[in-house]
């Protein structure tokens, strides 16, 4: 069975910084493409990044709004992936999710709440 | 970047009914390797997205045959044949042409 399970969410002030995990089972990982969606508070869902495998040089992705304050990473030793979200904005106000992507199978997780807030 | 328009849906529906969910894409999604790369999620009450439908018009495994997706390059349609109870939650639509990967809005569906 494939399981995705984030971690690390919580309230932060912005300009602040913060690190989710994911940790994953289930599937063969070190050849797997990881992406990190994130559904706004009015449900709008965005991705966020991708991240490829090391036969692809780990290539990275983002959306444009995240360029440069976001970096996706990946621990194959671990079948896991991370982001580390920088200089957070009011606007990243978000559930975050990681998921894996075969494109024609995909499991998410549940979501790791992100709340940027004074 | 390609916009991803999403129908509403006349709610409440009654059980039992089929209802067609409509998307519409700012760009052709066909590829040239013949695949038009249009998805399909549910997204139930409380929980995370799921994969109905992907290459516009294959199920995903284990997704009952009473979804079905249909579409051009441009206009899509996702149709449920006989709602049941547990397909209320809100289904978007996705194109995974090209980055940045796009959703629709989201139709909500709501079961009488």
């Amino acid at each position: 069975e494939v399981q995705v399970l984030e971690s690390g969410g919580g309230l932060v002030q912005p300009g602040n910084s913060l690190k989710l995990s994911c940790a994953t089972s289930g599937f063969t990982f070190s050849t797997a493409w990881m992406y990190w969606y994130r559904q706004f508070p009015e449900k709008r869902l965005e991705w966020v990044a991708r991240i490829k495998a090391k036969s692809n040089n780990y290539a990275t992705d983002y959306t444009e709004s995240v360029k440069g304050r976001f970096t996706i990473s990946r621990d194959d030793s671990k079948s896991s992936i991370y982001l580390q979200m920088n200089n957070l904005k009011e606007e990243d106000t978000a559930i975050y999710y990681c998921a894996w992507s075969s494109g024609v199978m995909d499991a998410w997780g549940q979501g790791a709440s992100v709340t940027v807030s004074s | 970047d390609i916009v991803m328009t999403q129908g509403a849906l006349p709610n409440p529906v009654p059980s039992g009914e089929s209802v067609s969910i409509t998307c519409r894409s700012s760009k052709s999604l066909l590829y040239s390797d013949g695949k038009t790369y249009l998805n399909w999620y549910l997204q139930r009450p409380g929980q995370s997205p799921q994969l109905l439908i992907y290459w516009m018009s294959t199920r995903a495994s284990g997704v009952s045959d009473r979804f079905s997706g249909s579409g051009s390059g441009t206009d899509f349609t996702l149709k449920i044949s006989g709602v049941e109870a547990e397909d209320v939650g809100v289904y978007y639509c996705q194109q995974g042409l090209e980055f940045p990967l796009t959703f629709g809005s989201g139709t909500k569906l709501e079961i009488k």
